[in-house]
């Protein structure tokens, strides 16, 4: 079962704006990840929040948790064409065995350049 | 180079057939993972392990099985009862214990049917 989805489904952004996804879960967590795709290659991990933190920043991203909604969002300040990829969240849910993460269906950015 | 390496990159399956698909990590992780992919879709969990010698099922274990004989190995078996086999194959590890959460992912492996 998908924990998280994501929203929009797909967005297409010209170069230099900002780009923001939205992630929903559904029981409480300990974690919330972001992660990378590129087409047909593996996941890269972006960046983590703990559910105790409200707001993180790595570089151009800035991820925030409000756990009381159940959400968080990814935002990607001045995009890039080189960030045109999938994006997913993954939670890690509370009492969880083995560290293991549930991921939602994925964001598919475009930034047109 | 320190990673997590998967084996090949495509693979061809008949029907009625077992294929073995390969992962490996020089990571020193102990926990491993195998997740599968459908186009345009998010990743689902087939099996895990978090020790050699032991594995868990996860969501869609049903038509796969896997292995752990040494830490840095975790095969996973498509088997002939796996009727949708068409896929792309992903294989994470990670380390076991408190804030240790991020998974460290291979680069895939998309298995078709012919």
């Amino acid at each position: 079962s998908q924990q998280g989805e994501e929203d929009p489904q797909a967005l297409s952004i010209q170069e230099g704006e900002n780009a923001t996804m939205n992630c929903s879960y559904k029981t409480s967590i300990n974690n919330l990840q972001w992660y990378r795709q590129n087409s047909g290659r593996g996941l890269v991990h972006l960046i983590l929040i703990r559910s105790n933190e409200r707001e993180k920043h790595s570089g151009r991203l800035r991820v925030t948790l409000d756990t009381s909604k159940k959400s968080s969002s990814l935002l990607i300040t001045a995009s890039r064409a080189a960030d045109t990829a999938s994006y997913f969240c993954a939670t890690e849910p509370v009492n969880n065995a083995g560290n293991m993460l549930t991921f939602g269906g994925g964001t598919r950015l475009m930034v047109k350049p | 180079d320190g990673g997590i390496t998967q084996s090949p990159k495509y693979l061809f399956r008949k029907e009625g057939q077992n294929v073995t698909l390969s992962c490996e990590q020089n990571l020193n992780h102990d926990a491993m993972y195998w997740y599968r992919q459908d186009p345009g879709q998010g990743l689902r969990l087939i099996y895990y392990s978090q020790i050699v010698n032991d594995f868990q099922k996860g969501d869609i274990a049903e038509g796969y099985s896997v292995s752990r004989e040494k830490k840095e190995s975790f095969p996973l078996t498509v088997t002939s009862a796996q009727k949708n086999p068409t896929a792309f194959y992903l294989c994470a590890s990670s380390i076991v214990g408190a804030n240790q959460e991020t998974q460290y992912f291979g680069p895939g492996t998309r298995l078709l049917v012919l």
